[in-house]
């Protein structure tokens, strides 16, 4: 199957440092990109929706300064957590969709994730 | 607005039980529901979906049917294994994909 790949898989970082995580789908070109939070044992929450090309759409409650999201190719969409706090530490999943396919009744590839740890 | 209730867990099952998860939904029109699973140390992988009313989903054993008149998709196995230990989610989309919270499953040997 088609492969999503997310780096780093891991990143400690001090209060108020800025965080760079990249998402590549590695065999197919993706136009949309989705960013993800995941809380221990809770569900994964959409946090913006990534076109390549254009401005990210974020969801309700989503601070768009505070998590840039950048796509610039159709194979690499980035998420910067600025001035990160200990609060922001989460797991960060990223999802690609298939650009032949482009509906979200055709699959969307999960990255495995980045645990971000803000000290 | 649109979601997803699943069961809660954790399930603990012996190896060879049959396996039920429920999941049932709230949606406007009709969606496309999903089964993703989340093995240990690993990302979300799909495991079976339904685009319409009826269909059934099928994978490694597990099977699920998009139930309209219930509004449910409830994920079954005859004979769980071992290996079948993870996290299972139930997700409906339209734009994009909404999930529930995640089932916990254990399969003890």
């Amino acid at each position: 199957g088609a492969v999503v790949s997310q780096h780093p898989s891991r990143v400690i970082c001090k209060s108020g440092t800025s965080v760079k995580i990249e998402c590549r789908s590695l065999d197919f070109q993706a136009t949309t990109m989705f960013w993800y939070r995941q809380f221990p044992k809770k569900s994964l929450m959409l946090m913006a929706t990534s076109n390549e090309g254009s401005k990210a759409t974020y969801e309700q409650g989503v601070e768009k300064d505070k998590f840039l999201i950048n796509h610039a190719s159709l194979t690499l969409s980035t998420l910067t957590v600025t001035s990160a706090h200990p609060e922001d530490s989460s797991f960060y999943i990223c999802s690609a969709r298939d650009r032949e396919t482009g509906t979200v009744r055709d699959t969307q590839y999960f990255g495995p994730g980045t645990r971000l740890t803000v000290l | 607005g649109d979601s997803v209730t699943q069961m809660e867990g954790p399930v603990t099952l012996s190896e060879e039980a049959f396996l039920t998860i429920n999941c049932t939904y709230t949606a406007t029109g009709y969606p496309s529901l999903f089964w993703y699973v989340q093995y240990p140390g690993e990302g979300l992988q799909l495991l079976l979906k339904a685009t319409k009313a009826d269909d059934k989903g099928s994978n490694k054993g597990f099977e699920a049917t998009y139930r309209k008149e219930t509004t449910s998709f409830h994920l079954e196995k005859g004979s769980v294994q071992v290996s079948d230990s993870a996290v299972y989610f139930c997700a409906l989309g339209h734009d994009k994909i909404i999930f529930g919270k995640g089932t916990r499953l254990h399969i003890l040997p």
